[in-house]
């Protein structure tokens, strides 16, 4: 079953602009993650933020995480036709468990 | 330093085979996890190895197996296929920070 949930399920802005996702989930997390997927292909690694983090930034990007909401937050910042993509959160338990995913959002750049 | 490598890329097999598939983990890597991606159920979790131990196991049925050799190689199998298990399997090497490596994957079709 999906832990994760991003919303909206799809998402399609003019380049330049600036691209909010967003991600709830379930149980409590030791991490979460986002990765980006061009069409049918592997997942490419984006951020990781602990549960005990709130904020973090990588490059245009920036990812929140509410623990006592139990969501998050990815934004792109300048959006570029390249980051067109599907993006999806995933919660990490800890341990030995794999990460769960959700469903992705479908972000589509136009030019 | 080399991503992770799946093979096949592509394959096609009918209902009742079986197929396995091959993951090469990034150097260094001992922890190997394996995903299943269909349009319907989205990403899941199958299975992670680490040192040629299967840590965890998702909820799929027994046909689905794999295995770790003890240079990290994993592979995982497939028996009596569905055409349910067409799908893009994604393997992943996850590093000591517990940043997951995604190869390509492999895209089974099954007739």
């Amino acid at each position: 079953s999906q832990q994760g949930e991003e919303d909206p399920q799809a998402l399609s802005i003019q380049e330049g602009e600036n691209a909010t996702m967003n991600c709830s989930y379930k149980t409590s997390i030791n991490n979460l993650q986002w990765y980006r997927q061009n069409s049918g292909r592997g997942l490419v690694h984006l951020i990781l933020i602990r549960s005990n983090e709130r904020e973090k930034h990588s490059g245009r990007l920036r990812v929140t995480l509410d623990t006592s909401k139990k969501s998050s937050s990815l934004l792109i910042t300048a959006s570029r036709a390249a980051d067109t993509a599907s993006y999806f959160c995933a919660t990490a338990k800890g341990g030995a468990d794999g990460l769960t995913f959700g469903k992705g959002t479908h972000l589509i750049i136009q030019p | 330093k080399a991503g992770v490598t799946q093979t096949p890329r592509y394959l096609i097999k009918t209902r009742g085979q079986q197929v396995t598939l091959s993951c090469s983990p990034i150097s260094g890597h001992r922890s190997v996890s394996w995903y299943q991606q269909t349009p319907g159920q989205g990403l899941q979790f199958l299975f992670e190895y680490f040192s040629e131990t299967q840590r965890n196991k998702g909820n799929f049925p027994g046909r689905f197996s794999g295995r770790q050799f003890s240079n990290s190689r994993s592979e995982m199998n497939v028996s009596t296929l569905e055409l349910g298990d067409s799908a893009l399997y994604l393997c992943a090497s996850t590093d000591l920070a517990g940043e997951l490596f995604f190869g390509e994957g492999s895209r089974l079709t099954v007739l």
